[in-house]
């Protein structure tokens, strides 16, 4: 049972344009929303969260947004740059659990 | 600084072999974790230390035995593995285990089993 899912597998963009990454999440339980960026053979790094008491949260170029009602949360990064080419990791945890628990992750790829 | 380091950056092992990872924090968080990935999928979470004190265990066989001998450092022992036990092996630590923390991650230990 996926509790946290990432119906895209990929996404192309172009370089200065908007990516729009998306997350779905089945456990009433997940209170706080993490993404992660990740390349290949490197550990996951962290990106942006946002606690469910919010509907949004922007780090520079990163913004999330959270529905609660639809359970569902996006990343929009913009402008898109090259080296944002990456596999984007949507992750949730409940507040009494240490589990995080993972998207199956969206390969973004960003071209110049 | 959010550093989380982890030696070694790769292992082969044997299946008779018995060898161990190891990971450190200087951050002074009082929770670590350690999750495994396989190509192509999320990590998984297998062990969660909170407090120096083993608090999750996510049904990990026995061949794998984590030890947190201070609130720096965490081991992780491997004995009798099997080739699919072959993955990346991150580490993780965070404040605290429970709220709304946020886990920072190692670059990860890529283990093949032979």
């Amino acid at each position: 049972d996926q509790q946290v899912k990432q119906n895209s597998p990929s996404l192309s963009v172009q370089e200065g344009r908007i990516s729009i990454l998306n997350c779905d999440y089945t456990n009433s339980m997940f209170d706080y929303f993490l993404w992660y960026k990740k390349y290949p053979a490197e550990g996951p790094t962290f990106l942006i969260s946002i606690s469910s008491i919010k509907d949004k949260n922007e780090d520079g170029r990163f913004t999330v947004f959270l529905n609660k009602s639809a359970k569902h949360l996006s990343l929009h990064i913009v402008p898109s740059q090259p080296g944002d080419s990456a596999v984007y990791f949507c992750a949730a945890k409940g507040t009494s659990y240490g589990k995080l628990t993972f998207g199956q992750g969206t390969i973004l790829t960003v071209h110049p | 600084d959010t550093e989380v380091t982890q030696t070694p950056k790769h292992l082969v092992m044997g299946m008779t072999n018995k060898k161990s990872l190891k990971c450190e924090q200087h951050m002074g968080h009082r929770a670590m974790y350690w999750y495994k990935q396989k190509a192509k999928k999320p990590p998984e979470l297998m062990f969660v230390y909170s407090y120096e004190k083993l608090s999750i265990n996510e049904s990990v066989p026995s061949r794998f035995s984590p030890e947190c001998p201070n609130s720096s450092l965490l081991n992780l022992h491997l004995h009798a593995l099997q080739p699919e036990d072959s993955a990346l092996y991150l580490c993780a630590s965070s404040h605290e285990a429970g709220g709304q923390e946020t886990q920072y991650f190692g670059p990860g230990t890529r283990l093949l089993v032979l």
